[in-house]
């Protein structure tokens, strides 16, 4: 696609509620992240996919929160049982890799959990 | 731990008058380092990159920075502000060494007055 593109772009849920929400990265992209960016905060690192391995799973906050990606392109971050503390803009950007390249970012998910 | 560090979470200056933004890395390999855009409700977008050579780098809107490897530093200059540079401005880092990621600072919002 001519960008990445994040669904939904808004999202309320219940607490408790399981959410999914999805990253469609540029194609060709090889790498893919997420981050999680709270009102007034930066920019926190959740995850990072190099095809379809994720090297680095540290920023995951929880165990409620789980990525995959397959077939090295649509990418999936779930959070189960939601919290209130969940509620922030989520990210998700890609790039061709190996560092040198800059990120593309999509517009994020803006989730609220009531 | 190898992170990104933005000096001072609020920048207000003058139209017409210098932007700094400071921005210090810590890696004991030098990253590639980026600096970023994020105007109100809009996504993030690339202003500027340092991966190799010339340490001074010139980016969009007449913004540049430098990577200074003596004071691990990538600061982000323009010489004279506009009313539009008003936005959130984000420090990366690709880290090369260890676990390969992009990490970002906190964010700097920077305010203009007429």
């Amino acid at each position: 696609g001519a960008g990445v593109s994040q669904s939904p772009s808004n999202k309320v849920t219940e607490k408790g509620k399981d959410v999914e929400l999805r990253c469609d990265p540029i194609s060709g992209h090889t790498a893919l992240y997420w981050y999680r960016q709270s009102l007034g905060q930066g920019l926190e690192f959740l995850i990072y996919f190099q095809g379809n391995s994720a090297p680095d799973k540290s920023g995951l906050p929880s165990d409620r929160f789980s990525a995959e990606r397959t077939g090295g392109s649509v990418s999936t971050l779930t959070i189960q049982r939601t919290q209130q503390e969940d509620s922030a803009v989520y990210l998700c950007a890609s790039s061709l890799g190996q560092g040198r390249t800059e990120a593309f970012f999509g517009q994020g998910t803006r989730l609220t959990v009531v | 731990a190898q992170s990104v560090t933005q000096l001072g979470s609020h920048v207000s200056v003058s139209e017409g008058a210098l932007v700094l933004l400071r921005c210090n890395y810590s890696s004991s390999v030098p990253p590639y380092l980026f600096w970023y855009v994020q105007y109100p409700n809009q996504g993030l977008q690339l202003l500027l990159k340092y991966t190799t050579g010339a340490t001074l780098v010139k980016g969009i809107n007449g913004f540049e920075a430098e990577f200074k490897k003596s004071e691990t530093s990538f600061h982000l200059t323009k010489p004279s502000a506009h009313m539009s540079d008003a936005a959130e401005y984000f420090c990366a880092a690709f880290l090369i060494q260890g676990a390969q990621k992009l990490v970002f600072g906190q964010g700097t919002r920077l305010t203009i007055n007429p």
